[in-house]
């Protein structure tokens, strides 16, 4: 039984680039939750998606997006990026009104 | 505010020897809290978790405490050993009517000696 997957594991952009970092759901899950995690700090909730919508959002900016997939997988996309959105990117799934949360290794993203 | 934090950044202990680790927390509605292990290049892994409506919980080698008149959280692992070297973060579950969210703690770093 896969856990959740995230790809790619290691990504380097330029400030002021694009990124789109992918995740599949562990098997059974429904919601997809994205945190993003700054070197010797904890994750910070980013936004969660259920039913391919997006149900919560933490406190980030509108340059951060989401989408969630009929197969439940999601994508996060962040735009103009800045030095400071380097970090380790979390996906979590869960199923939605559960107690139970599965991460991935996460995507280690490095804007130069 | 609300927020989630652990008291020391670090911890040392010997093979062995039991490990404490505490967590502070400010909302006073936080009803749910998860304990989770995230070792390097790894993201955070499940290790015991807890309602507002116990004091207590046991798992295989460890226990969270739930102190709710301090708002104070502890996870105590029992014989630690080499491979419980990680970083331990404390977690609330925020829940609405919308979704849930998990507010993290900034973590302590445990190291155990052989």
């Amino acid at each position: 039984d896969a856990g959740v997957t995230q790809s790619p594991t290691h990504l380097i952009k330029t400030r002021g680039q694009q990124v789109t970092l992918r995740c599949s759901p562990k098997s059974g899950h429904d919601t997809v939750s994205w945190y993003q995690q700054a070197l010797g700090q904890g994750p910070q909730f980013i936004f969660q998606y259920y039913e391919e919508e997006e149900r919560q959002r933490g406190n980030f900016p509108d340059r951060f997006s989401g989408h969630q997939f009929p197969n439940y997988s999601s994508e996060l996309n962040v735009n103009a990026l800045l030095l400071g959105d380097s970090a380790l990117y979390l996906c979590a799934s869960s199923l939605m009104a559960r107690r139970g949360y599965t991460f991935g290794s996460g995507t280690r993203l490095t804007v130069v | 505010g609300e927020s989630v934090g652990l008291h020391l950044p670090t911890l040392s202990v010997q093979e062995g020897d039991n490990s404490i680790i505490n967590c502070a927390y400010s909302n006073s509605a936080s009803d749910y809290f998860i304990w989770y292990k995230q070792e390097s290049g790894k993201g955070p892994q499940f290790i015991i978790d807890i309602r507002s409506n116990m004091d207590k919980r046991q798992g295989q080698r460890v226990t969270v405490l739930l102190n709710k008149t301090v708002k104070h959280l502890s996870l105590q692992i029992a014989a630690t050993q080499p491979g419980d070297s990680a970083v331990y973060f404390c977690a609330e579950k925020k829940e609405n009517q919308a979704g849930t969210a998990l507010i993290f703690g900034k973590g302590t770093t445990l190291s155990v000696s052989s």
